[in-house]
C-alpha cells in the first residue's frame, strides 16, 4: 500500500490537555498536509508544511516536519470538544505529484 | 466565497447499475480530484483534472471514469456498480495542479450505497 501510517489509531483525552498525532510517510516528498474530518463528512484542510520546513504553526496547532526520518507529528494545544474528529496526515510526492497519499488516520476524542 | 459542492449527498444503486456523481469547485479553481473513501482501504486517489485534461489517475478499473467541463465542474462515473463499490465519495478542489500552495479544499462527499 502507498498510505502512510499514523499512530495512535485513537487518542482520549479531556478537554485542555494537548494531543499529539504521529505520521510516517515512504516517499521523497514536496509537502505533507493534515486534514480534520468529522463524522464521514468532507475533510478540512488544516495545514501544509513543505519539504524545507521543519515546523510550522496555526492557531492552536503546531505542526513538525522531519524529511530524514520521513515523518511528521500534529500538536493540538488546549484541546476543546470541537476538536473531536479524525485526523489524516496526506503528502504530495515530489515525482508524480498532482494526488494526495493519505495516511490511516487518527481517532481523536475529547472529552468536556 | 461558496465551498465545493457535491451533488448528490447519498445515493443508493443496485448492482450492475451505473451512477454519476457531479463536483463543483470553488470559484477560480482549475483542479479537480477525486477520492474514495472506505472503512477497509481509507482515503484513496482516484483521478486529478486540471483544465479539462487527466493529468493523474489512480489505481482503480477502468469501471471509474470522470471528466471536467470548461467551467471546471466535474462528473465522475461507475458503471457496472459492485458491492465493493460502496464508499464515501469525495471531491476536492485546489487552485494548482496538485495543492502544492494551498492545499485542498474538499466537498462534504457523496454517499454511495451498493445494494
Amino acid at each position: 500500500s502507498q498510505q502512510g501510517e499514523e499512530d495512535p489509531q485513537a487518542l482520549s483525552i479531556q478537554e485542555g490537555e494537548n494531543a499529539t498525532m504521529n505520521c510516517s510517510y515512504k516517499t521523497s516528498i514536496n509537502n505533507l498536509q493534515w486534514y480534520r474530518q468529522n463524522s464521514g463528512r468532507g475533510l478540512v484542510h488544516l495545514i501544509l508544511i513543505r519539504s524545507n520546513e521543519r515546523e510550522k504553526h496555526s492557531g492552536r496547532l503546531r505542526v513538525t516536519l522531519d524529511t530524514s526520518k520521513k515523518s511528521s507529528s500534529l500538536l493540538i494545544t488546549a484541546s476543546r470538544a470541537a476538536d473531536t474528529a479524525s485526523y489524516f496526515c496526506a503528502t504530495v510526492e515530489r515525482s508524480g505529484f498532482q494526488k494526495l497519499v493519505f495516511g490511516t488516520g487518527t481517532r481523536l476524542l475529547v472529552s468536556p | 466565497k461558496a465551498g465545493v459542492t457535491q451533488t448528490p449527498r447519498y445515493l443508493i444503486k443496485t448492482r450492475g447499475q451505473q451512477v454519476t456523481l457531479s463536483c463543483s469547485p470553488i470559484s477560480g479553481h482549475r483542479s479537480v480530484s477525486w477520492y474514495q473513501q472506505t472503512p477497509g482501504q481509507g482515503l484513496q486517489f482516484l483521478f486529478e483534472y486540471f483544465s479539462e485534461t487527466q493529468r493523474n489517475k489512480g489505481n482503480f478499473p477502468g469501471r471509474f471514469s470522470g471528466r471536467q467541463f470548461s467551467n471546471s465542474r466535474s462528473e465522475m462515473n461507475v458503471s457496472t456498480l459492485e458491492l465493493g463499490d460502496s464508499a464515501l465519495y469525495l471531491c476536492a478542489s485546489s487552485f494548482d495542479s496538485g495543492g502544492l500552495y494551498y492545499g485542498y479544499t474538499f466537498g462534504s462527499g457523496t454517499r454511495l450505497t451498493v445494494v
